[in-house]
C-alpha cells in the first residue's frame, strides 16, 4: 500500500525557507504512471496547489508561487521535496504531499500524505 | 477565496440522504472531471470519487457523486455519524493550467 509522509520543521522565521521533503514507500515514485504534488492548507482556508513534479524532474507550478518554489525529487530515495522561499506568515498552512493520477482531464489526488502544519513566525 | 464554490456547512439526521455542491466554470467543471475527497481531523484527504461518479474501491456505495455543466454534488445516503467530517471538491482548471479545490464543506449529523 503506497504511504507518502512528510515530516516537517514546524517552525519558520519570517524570510526564511520552507524545506519539506516526502517520502514514499510502499511504491516507487518512478512510475511512468504518476504526478507527484504539492498542496497546502491555511488554517480555516481551502486548499492551494502549490506544483507538481513527475519523475523525470519535469515541474510545473502555481504562477501564484512559482517565483518562490522549487520542487525537486530524488529517485534514489524515493522523496520529493519542496522549497519555498521568503516566507511570510501568509504562508502558514497544513502542507500535503499526494501522488496525482490520471491526466488533466480526469486528474485526482490518492493517496494523500498526513500533512504537517508549518508556522510563520518569529 | 476558493475557485471552487462549496456551502460551508451541511447537515442531516442519520439515515437521511444529503447533497453537498461544487461550482465552478467552464474552465475546470465545465471542461474536466471533478474527484471528491473526505477529510477527517488530523488525517490525510481520502479520495472518495474521482471522474465525477467512480468509486474507488473500498468506498462504500452510500457515496455517490454526480456533474452536470459547471456544477457537481456528492450525496452521501444512509447517513452514519462517522460521515461528520469535512469534504472538498477538486478539478483542473485550464486557465490555471493547474488543480483547483473546493474551500470544503463540514458536514453535521444531527
Amino acid at each position: 500500500q503506497l504511504q507518502l509522509h512528510e515530516p516537517g520543521p514546524g517552525l519558520v522565521k519570517p524570510s526564511e525557507t520552507l524545506s519539506l521533503t516526502c517520502s514514499v514507500s510502499g511504491g516507487s515514485i518512478s512510475s511512468r504512471s504518476y504526478y507527484w504534488g504539492w498542496i497546502r492548507q491555511p488554517p480555516g482556508k481551502g486548499l492551494e496547489w502549490i506544483g507538481t513534479i513527475y519523475y523525470s524532474g519535469s515541474t510545473y507550478y502555481n504562477p501564484s508561487l512559482q517565483s518562490r518554489v522549487t520542487i525537486s525529487v530524488d529517485t534514489s530515495k524515493n522523496e520529493i521535496s519542496l522549497k519555498l522561499n521568503s516566507v511570510t506568515a501568509a504562508d502558514t498552512a497544513v502542507y500535503y504531499c499526494a501522488r496525482m493520477l490520471g491526466s488533466s482531464v480526469n486528474l485526482r489526488f490518492d493517496p494523500w500524505g498526513q500533512g504537517t502544519l508549518v508556522t510563520v513566525s518569529s | 477565496q476558493s475557485v471552487l464554490t462549496q456551502p460551508p456547512s451541511a447537515s442531516g439526521t442519520p439515515g437521511q440522504r444529503v447533497t453537498i455542491s461544487c461550482s465552478g466554470s467552464t474552465s475546470n467543471i465545465g471542461s474536466n472531471t471533478v474527484s471528491w475527497y473526505q477529510q477527517l481531523p488530523g488525517t490525510a484527504p481520502k479520495l472518495l470519487i474521482y471522474n465525477n461518479n467512480q468509486r474507488p474501491s473500498g468506498v462504500p456505495d452510500r457515496f455517490s457523486g454526480s456533474k452536470s455543466g459547471t456544477s457537481a454534488s456528492l450525496a452521501i445516503s444512509g447517513l452514519q455519524s462517522e460521515d461528520e467530517t469535512d469534504y472538498f471538491c477538486a478539478a483542473w482548471d485550464g486557465s490555471l493550467n493547474g488543480p483547483v479545490f473546493g474551500g470544503g464543506t463540514k458536514l453535521t449529523v444531527l
